[in-house]
């Protein structure tokens, strides 16, 4: 079965505190693995995509890695509007749809 | 500027009450989806359309229906069939099912 699985559920980092999120997927055949940064109340914004292993992508303070079984979004030095719901998505073996993880809610304080 | 309207952003349901969320995009992508957003379930795909004039069954598809008469435009109407509508509900649009998603800004439901 087409899975996704983000965690940590919920991340607490003090200002400029670096971590990682973590997205494991089981879907075979990769056809590219999505990033979006949602905000309460709001759509989720699309971030990033990886489509191969050991491809990288950054944007400001965060940066988004692939391996064949898991991605990480790693936050350099987080400031307080970086907090948000990051959710990690991949196309469904069929091809139908994104299957969505559940989401990592990250808080930073200052 | 391209992007995907939503509307209302607020919308209370009576029992028994049918009530039609709106999505458009002007984005001219062939793909749209809508999804439902629970706190601590993630994103639920509950119908998506590949093309104008066809649509599928997502993984909860049930107390909902959509149409897609035009490429612009998916409503998804909310039915007395579904008895815990209340939600955050996404429309979302892509070039094709395989490829990122654009989301609006969502519509929450609420029951009276």
């Amino acid at each position: 079965e087409d899975q996704v699985t983000q965690s940590p559920e919920a991340l607490r980092l003090q200002e400029g505190e670096s971590s990682s999120l973590n997205c494991s997927y089981t879907v075979s055949g990769l056809r590219g693995l999505f990033w979006y940064r949602q905000d309460p109340g709001k759509g989720p914004e699309f971030l990033f995509t990886l489509y191969s292993a050991g491809e990288e992508k950054e944007k400001e303070r965060l940066k988004a890695t692939l391996t064949k079984k898991e991605s990480f979004l790693h936050i350099t030095a987080p400031k307080p509007e970086d907090s948000a719901t990051y959710l990690c998505a991949v196309p469904r073996k069929a091809g139908t749809a994104l299957i969505f993880g559940k989401g990592t809610t990250l808080s930073v304080s200052s | 500027d391209g992007g995907i309207t939503q509307s209302p952003k607020y919308l209370f349901r009576k029992e028994g009450q049918n009530v039609t969320l709106s999505c458009e995009q002007n984005l001219n992508h062939d793909a749209m989806y809508w999804y439902r957003q629970d706190p601590g379930q993630g994103l639920r795909l509950i119908y998506y359309s590949q093309i104008v004039n066809d649509f599928q069954k997502g993984d909860i598809a049930e107390g909902y229906s959509v149409s897609r008469e035009k490429k612009e435009s998916f409503p998804l109407t909310v039915t007395s069939a579904q008895k815990n509508p209340t939600a955050f509900y996404l429309c979302a649009s892509s070039i094709a099912t395989d490829q990122p998603q654009h989301f609006g800004d969502g519509t929450r439901l609420s029951i009276l």
